[in-house]
């Protein structure tokens, strides 16, 4: 069975640029979700992709946005970096339609640094 | 909205010590409880997790979490901690057919020798 993984591992922009963060789920599964982790602080969730399309969203700017492809993988796009945007950006993935709570499981993540 | 308070941000213990670290939520509805681990330089990994039932919950690595309702809380336990328990630990909340996670900040435990 295939973990979670995510590229690039590190990445560092400067502000105004845009970034592409990419996501290949776990076998079997069909459902993405993004969260974004601040130094210090915990997860806080961006969005979710189920059948490529986005199923829920956290309290983030229209300029963070997804896409879910066929294969269930996935892109987050970050438009007009700032300098808040620098964090651990995380990838998690589960199988949606198991009861009242699909398990989700981590990637390790990607650590975007803007300057 | 809901939210998830972590009451202690870092926490140092030597081995054979007992831990409980405090986690606490607000949301009045039916939820579900996580407890996370981040060991160094690898990803987050579930450690326990209550959906009903029995209010103790057992988890890995000798990891146990008491959930009381009327408190709104889900303290972590381990009666003897051991170095390679050094770690991020994160207390996480769902509302019941959501998948969206709440996290907590976070509580920094390190062991010593």
């Amino acid at each position: 069975e295939t973990g979670v993984t995510q590229s690039p591992t590190h990445l560092i922009k400067t502000r105004g640029q845009q970034v592409t963060l990419r996501c290949s789920s776990q076998s079997g599964h069909n459902t993405v979700s993004w969260y974004q982790q601040a130094l210090g602080q915990g997860p806080q969730f961006i969005f979710q992709y189920y059948r490529e399309e986005e199923n829920g969203r956290g309290n983030f700017p229209p300029r963070f946005s997804g896409l879910q492809f066929p294969n269930y993988s996935s892109e987050l796009n970050v438009n007009a970096l700032e300098l808040d945007d620098s964090a651990l950006y995380l990838c998690a993935s589960s199988l949606y339609g198991q009861g009242t709570y699909n398990e989700q499981f981590f990637g390790p993540g990607t650590r975007l640094t803007v300057l | 909205a809901q939210s998830v308070s972590q009451h202690n941000h870092h926490v140092i213990l030597s081995e054979a010590a007992s831990l409980e670290l405090g986690c606490n939520y607000s949301y009045g509805g039916t939820v579900n409880l996580f407890w996370y681990v981040q060991y160094p330089g690898q990803h987050l990994q579930l450690l326990l997790k209550y959906f009903s039932g029995d209010p103790l919950v057992k988890g890995i690595k000798g990891f146990e979490a008491e959930f009381i309702k009327s408190k709104f809380s889900f303290n972590l336990r381990k009666p003897s901690v051991q170095w390679s328990d050094t770690a991020e630990y994160f207390c996480a909340v769902n509302a019941q057919y959501t998948d969206k996670l709440i996290f907590g900040t976070g509580t920094r435990l390190q062991v010593f020798p």
